[in-house]
């Protein structure tokens, strides 16, 4: 079974920009979870899709959103780019949301200029 | 109330010595926490993971051991290998139904040969 894909793996963006970040879970998983890494404030949750719909989100602002298809990819989004949103964005599926049966992918590292 | 507290940051250890990793956690609804372990470039993988309702879990060389009353929960690697070099986190679920973990900073195991 392939396990998560995050495309692209890499990015570069300058402030003021926006960003669309992609996700593929692993086939027969419904649930995507969104996470950022950064070396200052480890991993902080982003938000959660099950089945098209968002079931919970973290404490970002609302220049971060995200959506998930029928097919179970999952797309976020980061609108007015800022310096401090440079990280590494992970995304992780599951296939009933479970929180114990969690499988990561290798993130997008996102570098804003 | 959310936070989990790692610690050490890092970690040095002899190759087949026994590596120690601690977490504590204030929210007493936390119902499920997990270790994983980070490679270079890879996102996270679970490792192991342990519930409320038992104070220890093994897994090979990896044990989790909990103790509810304090609020702690750490993973001890036993023989530990240079291969088990990588970053270490650990985390923990707010349950209720709430598809999210709450990260420790992550400790940084350097395995010497």
């Amino acid at each position: 079974k392939a396990g998560v894909t995050q495309t692209p793996r890499y990015l570069i963006k300058t402030r003021g920009q926006q960003v669309t970040l992609s996700c593929s879970p692993i086939s027969g998983h419904r649930s995507v979870s969104w996470y950022q890494q950064t070396p200052g404030q480890g991993l902080q949750f982003l938000f959660e899709y099950f089945s098209e719909t968002q079931r919970n989100k973290g404490n970002f602002p609302g220049r971060f959103s995200g959506r998930q298809f029928s097919n179970s990819r999952s797309e976020m989004n980061v609108s007015t780019l800022e310096l401090g949103d440079s990280a590494l964005y992970l995304c992780a599926s599951s296939q009933a949301g479970d929180i114990d049966e969690q499988f990561f992918g290798p993130g997008t590292r996102l570098t804003v200029l | 109330q959310q936070q989990v507290k790692q610690s050490p940051q890092s970690l040095i250890v002899q190759k087949g010595g026994i590596s120690i990793i601690n977490c504590a956690y204030e929210n007493t609804a936390f119902d499920y926490f997990p270790w994983y372990q980070q490679f270079p470039g890879k996102g996270p993988a679970l490792l192991i993971a342990i519930r409320p309702d038992v104070s220890e879990k093994k897994e090979g060389r990896f044990t989790i051991s909990f103790n509810k009353s304090a609020k702690q929960f750490s993973l001890h690697i036993m023989d530990s290998q240079p291969g088990d070099s990588a970053t270490y986190f650990c985390a923990a679920s707010p349950g209720l139904s709430n598809y999210q973990l709450i990260w420790g900073a992550g400790t940084k195991l350097i395995i010497k040969p």
